[in-house]
């Protein structure tokens, strides 16, 4: 498999529990992104990794959310307590710096009820 | 704070017409610009530009950069409906770590 591979597709959650999505990146790719789209808007950055190291957290990740890449191979993003506002689509994109672009995964679509 | 503005954010044209997306944007640490592709999930990439004035093609989709007015243009010509997506542009930045900004996209609906 040579893309983004990313789960669970769909989660749905009740308001206050917790969760937790995967990516795994192209093999070769030593950075890794997490980025949250909401309807009718682009997506927006949350986290950078280059191999098992998180090199920038956005504004947006407020403490209830972590992410770790153990090892610099698959990633996981924990939301704690989730609320209604965690309502997005989370992606997750991978590159190797060289060639060019980004290649996303499917996402995983959280909905918080 | 970066800032990337695409327009317009909605468009319905009928197939067979040539329509221009535009992004532009304000950025402190510019390395590339990217357009993408968003049908129901993942955004699939189209074109990366690093340079002005150079125009990259694939079918009937084009796009081209102007680093001076800071500006990107993604045609596509004797449109589709399978063309019917959200298109995505994106500015790379750098300094401290690379990412990408995106605009909020252009809903681009083509009927038959």
């Amino acid at each position: 498999d040579t893309g983004v591979s990313q789960n669970p597709r769909h989660k749905i959650t009740k308001r206050g529990q917790n969760v937790t999505f995967r990516c795994d990146p192209i093999s070769e790719h030593n950075r890794l992104y997490w980025y949250r789209q909401t309807l009718g808007q682009g997506p927006e950055f949350l986290t950078y990794f280059q191999n098992e190291a998180q090199l920038e957290k956005s504004r947006l990740l407020s403490d209830r959310f972590s992410a770790e890449r153990p090892k610099g191979s698959f990633s996981t993003l924990e939301i704690q307590r989730t609320e209604q506002g965690d309502s997005a689509m989370y992606l997750c994109a991978s590159t190797d710096g060289r060639n060019y672009g980004y290649t996303f995964g499917s996402g995983t679509r959280l909905t918080v009820v | 704070e970066d800032k990337v503005v695409q327009s317009p954010l909605s468009l319905v044209v009928h197939e067979g017409d040539t329509v221009t997306l535009n992004c532009s944007y304000e950025v402190t640490n510019f390395r590339s610009l990217l357009w993408y592709k968003q049908e129901k999930k993942a955004p699939t990439f189209l074109f990366m530009l690093t340079s002005s004035g150079i125009e990259k093609k694939s079918g009937r989709l084009s796009s081209i950069l102007d680093k001076k007015e800071l500006f990107s243009i993604l045609n596509i010509t004797a449109t589709q409906t399978g063309d019917s997506a959200i298109y995505l542009c994106a500015v790379e930045v750098s300094g401290g770590s690379e990412k990408l900004v995106f605009g909020k996209g252009t809903k681009l609906t083509v009927n038959p």
